[in-house]
C-alpha cells in the first residue's frame, strides 16, 4: 500500500527553527509537495521538490532524498503566524496525490 | 488574486437529503478536485475533472457525483446523505495538464449529516 508518515503534533520557540519530517512509501515517484493549512482555512502551497537536494525559499526550505523515501520542511525564525498543519503529498506513478495526515506546528512565546 | 469559493462555509443536512457543494475558480484552470479531509487522516480524493464534461473517479468515489458543465464550475453531490459522509469538504483546482502544478484550495465546507 502507499503510505505517507508524518509526526502528528510538534512544539517550538518564537524565533527558533523546526523541521518537520516526512517519509513516504509509494508506488512510484513524480514529486513531493509542502502546503501549509492554517486552523479553518484552505490548504496552501509551500513547496514542490522532484530532484534530491535542498530548494531554500525564504525562512522555509524543503529537503528531498528520493533514495530514502524522506523530505523535511525546515522553518527558521519561527513566528507565531506560522502556527499550523503542515502537509506532505507524494505524486505517485499514475500522477496521483498521496497525502500525509499534517503535522500541526505549535508556536509558543 | 487567485481563487477557488465554495458555496457554503457550513451546512447541516439530514440523512436522506441530496446534498450539492459547489466550487468556483476564476483562473480559468483546467483540472479540479474534490476532497475531504477527516481528523488523522490525509487528503482524500473524491473525484477529479480534467476538463469540461469529464470526471474521473479518486480514491473513495462512493456515495458521490460529479458534474462538470462550466470549466469554472465543479460540483459535488451527495445523492443520498449519510452520517458516514459528515466531513470537511475542499475543492481545489489546478492549470493545465501537468498534474504537478500546484493545487489552489477552496476554504472549504463543513459538512454535518444527522
Amino acid at each position: 500500500g502507499q503510505n505517507i508518515d508524518q509526526p502528528t503534533e510538534m512544539t517550538a520557540t518564537e524565533g527558533a527553527i523546526v523541521q518537520i519530517n516526512c517519509t513516504y512509501q509509494t508506488s512510484g515517484f513524480n514529486g513531493l509537495f509542502w502546503y501549509q493549512q492554517h486552523a479553518g482555512e484552505a490548504p496552501t502551497f509551500l513547496s514542490y521538490n522532484v530532484l534530491d537536494g535542498l530548494e531554500e525559499k525564504g525562512r522555509f526550505s524543503s529537503f528531498l532524498s528520493r533514495s530514502k523515501g524522506y523530505s523535511y520542511l525546515l522553518l527558521k525564525e519561527l513566528q507565531m503566524k506560522d502556527s499550523a498543519s503542515y502537509l506532505c503529498a507524494v505524486l505517485d506513478s499514475n500522477y496521483q496525490l498521496i497525502w500525509g495526515a499534517g503535522t500541526k506546528l505549535i508556536i509558543k512565546p | 488574486d487567485v481563487k477557488v469559493t465554495q458555496s457554503s462555509r457550513y451546512l447541516v443536512k439530514r440523512t436522506g437529503e441530496k446534498v450539492f457543494l459547489e466550487c468556483v475558480q476564476d483562473m480559468d484552470h483546467e483540472n479540479m478536485f474534490w476532497y475531504r479531509q477527516d481528523p488523522g487522516l490525509g487528503l482524500r480524493l473524491i473525484y477529479f475533472s480534467y476538463d469540461v464534461k469529464m470526471k474521473e473517479k479518486g480514491d473513495i468515489p462512493e456515495g458521490y457525483s460529479v458534474s462538470r458543465e462550466k470549466k469554472e464550475r465543479f460540483s459535488l453531490i451527495l445523492e443520498s446523505a449519510s452520517t458516514n459522509q459528515t466531513s470537511m469538504y475542499l475543492c481545489a483546482s489546478s492549470q493545465g495538464a501537468e498534474l504537478y502544478n500546484e493545487q489552489f484550495f477552496g476554504p472549504g465546507t463543513r459538512l454535518t449529516v444527522l
